[in-house]
């Protein structure tokens, strides 16, 4: 079947560094991607991995290993701004066709 | 800047009613979604299309129709709202040839209905 998890929630400290984990299942694979989502706002695309290693973008990395499953979104130097719910997203190719499954988000929360 | 459009932002219809949600995008995307987002649920998928008049069942289209006449326009459409769909309802548009295809999403249309 498929499935992604991520952790519900996380705590973290401006200035910190936080590591937001994400395994997934799915039937075919063409790329995992991580948004960011403001409370009552639309997501906004942060990363994309198709190949296995790290991405670097400024503050936020992403890495990727397919043998595993696995992802992880890497913030750095957190700021009160980056609390906000992260949505990790796989672009499946099973069935002939491909869509993007969705886990339910990490809400991270960046304390003073 | 892509943008993505939705009619709404807040909507309030009556169980029974017919509901249409519009999205529009600029960018001349090929692919459109609609997604629901419900608090511990995420992001679900009711439908999409890849092109125009083509229309892909997503993992919940049930009580669902959309049509997509124009490229840049993909409709979503409750033949008959119940209270079980009251939730925020996301469109989204993405290249299908250029990666990284990310999608770019609209503001969100929260749909109450009672």
């Amino acid at each position: 079947g498929q499935n992604i998890d991520q952790p519900t929630e996380m705590t973290a400290t401006e200035g910190a560094i936080v590591q937001i984990n994400c395994t997934y299942q799915t039937s075919g694979f063409n790329g995992l991607f991580w948004y960011q989502q403001h409370a009552g706002e639309a997501p906004t695309f942060l990363s994309y991995n198709v190949l296995d290693g790290l991405e670097e973008k400024g503050r936020f990395s992403s890495f990727l290993s397919r043998s595993k499953g696995y992802s992880y979104l890497l913030l750095k130097e957190l700021q009160m701004k980056d609390s906000a719910s992260y949505l990790c997203a796989v672009r499946d190719t099973g069935g002939g066709t491909y869509k993007y499954i969705f886990g339910t988000g990490t809400r991270l929360k960046v304390l003073a | 800047d892509v943008k993505v459009t939705q009619s709404s932002r807040y909507l309030v219809k009556r169980t029974g009613e017919k509901v249409f949600l519009e999205c529009v995008q600029d960018m001349d995307h090929e692919n459109m979604f609609w997604y629901r987002q419900d608090p511990g649920l995420g992001l679900r998928l009711i439908y999409f299309s890849y092109d125009v008049k083509m229309k892909e069942k997503g993992d919940i289209p049930e009580g669902y129709s959309v049509s997509r006449e124009k490229k840049e326009r993909f409709s979503l459409i409750l033949e008959s709202a119940s209270t079980n769909q009251t939730s925020m309802y996301l469109c989204a548009s993405s290249l299908a040839r250029i990666p990284p295809y990310e999608q770019y999403f609209g503001p969100g249309t929260r749909l109450t209905v009672t």
